[in-house]
């Protein structure tokens, strides 16, 4: 079936290193996606979203790039911070059509930041 | 804004037993659905509703039941409840099917 996946389950980085988290996805016809971060304990945290008709979009230290060619796209966040240490999640909310559909979570990509 | 609100933080339930797990969110979004995370599983969808008076069911909805009599609010509840959905269950809200969806901290269940 249709699916969004992570590359990487796990990524260490050195503080103020840059950080590049990939996922994939299967659903050529998927038009919106979302980057979530997770802490423990805590619910998934809004990150970033982009939508088809996009490339690539930026925010406060981080940049989402897509490529719709090879079904890709990645998280990139600039000088990491310890805080920044968490599981991120690329996700499509609402696979296919108008309706609401399954949300499609890869497993997460695990952050760690070194000091 | 306190965004999407979840009750109780943890709950443990004896096997048969049955509870509400509550969901409020004080954006005004249509969009609400409650998910369940299991290590190694990611997040899957239980139910869904677009709107007051409108639900259904998303991947995993055997053993739950939901409604939405208002905007504001959306319980999950445990009919009888067994240790297979022992789990960490968040809600989430969204504006529209184009917007990034809002969770809360979650309810940590676990069933005896």
């Amino acid at each position: 079936g249709e699916s969004v996946g992570l590359h990487l389950p796990t990524l260490s980085v050195q503080e103020g290193d840059n950080s590049i988290i990939n996922c994939a996805y299967s659903n050529s016809a998927s038009d919106y996606f979302i980057w979530y971060k997770q802490e423990s304990g805590k619910g998934p945290q809004f990150i970033i979203d982009i939508r088809s008709n996009m490339d690539k979009r930026q925010g406060q230290r981080v940049t989402v790039l897509l490529n719709k060619t090879v079904k890709h796209l990645s998280l990139q966040i600039a000088a990491t911070q310890p805080g920044d240490s968490a599981v991120y999640f690329c996700a499509e909310p609402f696979a296919g059509g108008t309706s609401y559909g399954k949300l499609t979570f890869g497993q997460g990509t695990i952050l760690t930041v070194h000091p | 804004n306190a965004g999407v609100t979840q009750t109780p933080k943890f709950q443990v339930l004896k096997t048969g037993q049955s509870m509400t797990l509550q969901c409020a969110q004080d954006m005004n979004h249509e969009y609400m659905s409650w998910y369940r995370q299991d290590p190694g599983m990611g997040l899957r969808l239980i139910h869904y509703s677009v709107g007051a008076g409108i639900t259904d069911q998303g991947e995993v909805p055997n053993g739950y039941n939901v409604s939405r009599s208002t905007t504001e609010d959306f319980p999950l509840r445990l009919l009888s409840a067994a240790p297979s959905q022992t789990s960490v269950y968040f809600c989430a809200s969204s504006y529209s099917r184009k917007s990034p969806l809002h969770f809360g901290n979650g309810t940590r269940l676990t069933v005896t």
